[in-house]
């Protein structure tokens, strides 16, 4: 079956340009994770939904940073006025609950460039 | 915040040679997973460890996880140019968020 799928696979953008990364998961996932990953580090946990509510967003480092899933199935990362520390891989992953005993399935990533 | 250490950072091997990665936490974890990312790819779930002293294989990996469920290890047997990839460590503190550990990158000398 198909696994999470990740749109645009790479964005290249000015600095201080709007963003939106598109994450659609595993069909009956019910879990969504964004994480950011640096070059040389693990991932970093920005947000968690649970169905259609965010039940965890203490990762998103400031207000420009805002993540929906409306209908409990695609998600969508905004990031406003982008900063060249923005630059990094966004990944999305997907799991059956959020039960905190699941393995978590990503999706190829997001390759974010600020100019 | 709460933080999962990962030692070493890189490790070279020759091929055939065996691999251990050590991943620490200062508080108790409610679990642990392990994730392997291969170059330019994502990192895609090896295992769950749960109870206290538990070990688990794979084949040639075997997963240990501390008796304090603060510790936990991920021994390769015998390398293999496949292996090669960065092995992380992820943790959940209570039914807090998945914390990733900061990655042992495994290289290989065929």
């Amino acid at each position: 079956g198909a696994g999470v799928s990740q749109t645009p696979s790479n964005k290249v953008t000015e600095k201080g340009k709007y963003v939106e990364l598109r994450c659609d998961p595993i069909s009956g996932h019910t879990a969504l994770y964004w994480y950011r990953q640096s070059l040389g580090q693990g991932p970093e946990f920005l947000i968690y939904f649970q169905g259609t509510g965010a039940a965890d967003d203490s990762g998103l480092p400031n207000d420009r940073f805002f993540a929906v899933r409306p209908e409990g199935s695609v998600s969508t990362l905004k990031i406003q006025r982008t900063e060249r520390g923005d630059s990094a891989v966004y990944l999305c992953a997907s799991s059956s609950s959020g039960t905190g005993n699941q393995p978590q399935h990503f999706g190829d990533g997001t390759r974010l460039s600020i100019l | 915040g709460q933080q999962v250490m990962q030692i070493p950072q890189y490790q070279h091997v020759q091929e055939g040679e065996d691999f251990t990665t050590y991943c620490n936490s200062s508080t108790t974890l409610s679990n642990i997973q392990w994730y392997k990312q291969r170059p330019g790819g994502h990192p895609v779930f090896l295992i769950q460890l749960v109870k206290s002293g538990e070990v688990k294989k794979q084949k040639r990996l075997t997963f240990q996880f501390g008796e304090a469920k603060k510790n936990s290890s991920l021994h390769i047997t015998a390398t293999q140019t496949t292996d090669v990839g960065t092995y992380f460590c992820a943790g959940h503190f209570g039914n807090e968020k998945l914390t990733f550990g900061t990655g042992t990158r495994l290289t290989i000398i065929p």
